[in-house]
């Protein structure tokens, strides 16, 4: 299983762009890197998903490096409300499958 | 509105009693999936249904029982065999189990006293 490495905290000041970094070197071919976020006591929210080319919606956008083996996740002006744990996760095929595997993410902590 | 629910958000109960927590979706997603989620920590697979009548251990299985008799219901029995269930449990589905995004409820935070 591909694993992902994260800082354990980042701050960000309001209205700043938040850059969220992402380490899965032995990440395979095959595999996606997604993006979730999790306010505290409640269920993640999917933010985003790519396989090699960069993605933008409107939550955010994500960088993959070419060698695939990195990852930012990027909220262009940080608010208050996106104050959470960001986890990124490397989708794991099992036979098929769709397992997620998840570590303990970054927390982002937006201020004034 | 669609989504994910599950119910009830915060749920007491004594050591030694089984627990049913619930699940539902009007997605119309084909897999579901339940974790567990313990203090500062990921989340861990504890099963997942590909589709209605299916459904197969994930990675800490032991303690807890799942049904899939409808395709929007997944509900998670815990067990007293399972030694520490005191947990932020989260369900999930995805249109379908081979490629699809997972989609999570609220959670419903377990305490057994």
């Amino acid at each position: 299983d591909a694993k992902t490495t994260q800082p354990p905290s980042m701050d960000c000041a309001e209205g700043r762009a938040a850059n969220l970094p992402c380490n899965h070197s032995t990440i395979s071919g095959n595999e996606y890197v997604y993006w979730y976020r999790q306010i505290h006591s409640q269920g993640p929210q999917y933010i985003i998903h790519g396989l090699k080319n960069n993605e933008t919606n409107e939550m955010a956008s994500l960088i993959i490096t070419e060698d695939r083996k990195s990852s930012t996740l990027i909220l262009p002006h940080a608010t208050l409300r996106d104050t959470a744990v960001y986890y990124c996760i490397v989708r794991v095929s099992t036979g098929g499958g769709n397992k997620l595997t998840f570590g303990t993410g970054t927390q982002l902590k937006v201020e004034l | 509105d669609g989504g994910i629910t599950q119910s009830p958000k915060y749920l007491f109960r004594k050591e030694g009693q089984n627990v049913t927590l619930s699940c539902e979706q009007n997605l119309n997603h084909d897999a579901m999936y339940w974790y567990r989620q313990d203090p500062g920590q990921g989340l861990r697979l504890i099963y997942y249904s590909q589709i209605v009548n299916d459904f197969q251990k994930g990675d800490i299985a032991e303690g807890y029982s799942v049904s899939r008799e409808k395709k929007e219901s997944f509900p998670l029995t815990v067990t007293s065999a399972q030694k520490n269930p005191t947990a932020f449990y989260l369900c999930a589905s995805s249109m379908n189990f081979a490629t699809d995004t997972q989609y999570f409820g609220p959670g419903t935070r377990l305490t057994v006293l």
